[in-house]
């Protein structure tokens, strides 16, 4: 079964600042999504980027980046110019492919992370 | 269409009664999901549907839980007999699967349940 580990509960960073928040998963499977999703307070959750795990190059969304270490099984993301808004709960899950017919692509997700913002 | 939706958005209730709670999809999509979240845990899948056919049931949906999704369009989440550790918040997602494969997921507001 896979899993997905997030150890930092939570995290603070300055206005204008850069954070990384950490994930690591385990899984025997060689190809597969990972997410980064957001929740903001009494917000509904969003996502905020994908990587899909047999593409080398590390995905970019504006402000948001990824680390993704495959060998190592590492997922962590980069937030740049941190704002205000950014603070959330931030969950990194997996989902398995393939993505068609009767799979179930159910997301598993890690306990998260809560990240702050200091202005 | 404004994404999805459920309600209600909070619902306490006591110990041993049961409670319904409601998804409405994104339209067009065919995949539904339930997932609950306790305080300070991710969420844990529970069902999906994909149209109106259950596909999968988590083991964490023992027989007191009942979910359906008539016609393939809103999705319904039934709680028989509540007990204290149903207190959560549940999710729904849905997504499109089709020939280029599934989509992102997008999440609802989720209903917080508190049983007392």
């Amino acid at each position: 079964a896979q899993t997905v580990t997030q150890s930092q509960p939570e995290m603070s960073v300055q206005e204008a600042e850069t954070v990384t928040l950490s994930c690591t998963y385990d899984t025997s499977e060689s190809d597969y999504y990972l997410f980064w999703y957001k929740q903001p307070p009494s917000r509904q959750m969003i996502l905020v980027i994908r990587q899909e795990a047999y593409k080398q190059q590390n995905a970019t969304e504006n402000r948001f980046s990824v680390n993704f270490q495959k060998a190592a099984k590492s997922f962590s993301l980069k937030i740049s110019d941190s704002q205000l808004g950014d603070a959330a709960m931030y969950f990194c899950a997996y989902r398995s492919r393939p993505d068609y017919g009767g799979a179930t692509n159910k997301l598993i997700f890690g306990t998260g992370t809560l990240l702050a913002v200091q202005p | 269409d404004t994404g999805v939706s459920q309600d209600p958005r909070h619902k306490i209730t006591k110990r041993g009664q049961n409670v319904t709670f409601r998804c409405d999809p994104i339209s067009e999509h065919n995949r539904l999901y339930w997932y609950r979240q306790t305080l300070g845990q991710g969420p844990e899948f529970l069902t999906y549907f994909q149209n109106e056919a259950q596909l999968e049931k988590s083991r964490l949906l023992s027989d007191r839980f009942s979910a359906e999704r008539p016609k393939g369009s809103f999705s319904t989440l039934e709680i028989q007999r509540t007990e204290q550790g149903d207190s959560a918040m549940y999710l729904c997602a849905s997504s499109l699967i089709g020939y280029k494969g599934n989509t992102e997921a997008f999440f609802g507001q989720g209903t917080r349940l508190t049983v007392v």
